[in-house]
């Protein structure tokens, strides 16, 4: 079956940066793209941007770019967010989640990952 | 890249149907027949309901529907019960290779 586990949760100081993981199991890493979505507490989704987990190729949404970098690890089959520059407005739960190949959909999604970012 | 557009809360009561409107523009939703919508309990990931404006994965009950008029989706969901009591946010592509959620909308069932 399709998994997407995360890293567990994150205190950074403002300034710093964090990395977040997304290890996949249950289907082929490299046939897919791999989302990153953000949810600050008591708001809405935020879509982030994407990597293609084969060919490294990337796309960020214009409010991230220049501060979040995605990466990928084929023979861990590991997707990685960086957020840098973290200020408070970066507190939030971060989630992976999985394009469908034959959909525009997000159609597994990770656990997500709680970043605080306090002084 | 601006926030598509729902109510922030719709009730009913058991039984009722409920209507979730989710309003974007001609480069988002009333562009392309790719919205989605994700049920998302508190404390949960956010679960896929519908894709590609009208269509359920398997496992998601027929009380769920999606539709689509112009720059407007909407979800429906019909002979509401009290696990539906959720937030529902809707998605849409956006043109190149980007997306864009909606505002989120909070289900109470009385």
């Amino acid at each position: 079956q399709v998994q997407l586990v995360q890293s567990g949760a994150e205190v950074k100081k403002p300034g710093a940066s964090v990395k977040v993981s997304c290890k996949t199991s249950g289907y082929t890493f490299t046939s897919y793209t791999m989302h990153w979505v953000r949810q600050a507490p008591g708001q809405r989704l935020e879509w982030m941007g994407w990597i293609n987990a084969g060919s490294g190729n990337t796309k960020y949404s214009q409010k991230f770019q220049g501060r979040v970098t995605f990466t990928r690890d084929t023979s861990a089959t590991t997707a990685y967010m960086e957020l840098s520059s973290l200020r408070s407005e970066d507190t939030a739960m971060y989630y992976c989640a999985r394009k469908s190949i034959a959909t525009s959909t997000f159609d597994y999604w990770g656990q997500g990952t709680l970043v605080t970012v306090s002084s | 890249q601006s926030a598509l557009t729902q109510p922030r809360s719709v009730s009913a009561s058991p039984g009722q149907s409920v209507t979730i409107s989710c309003t974007g523009t001609s480069s988002d939703v009333g562009g392309y027949n790719y919205v989605s919508w994700y049920q998302q309990h508190p404390g949960k990931a956010p679960k896929l309901m519908i894709f590609d404006v009208s269509n359920r994965p398997s496992g998601v009950p027929d009380r769920f529907s999606g539709s689509k008029s112009g720059n407007t989706a909407s979800l429906t969901i019909s002979g509401l019960q009290a696990e539906d009591e959720a937030d529902y946010y809707c998605c849409s592509y956006a043109g190149t290779y980007t997306f864009v959620f909606g505002t989120g909308t909070k289900v109470t069932v009385l």
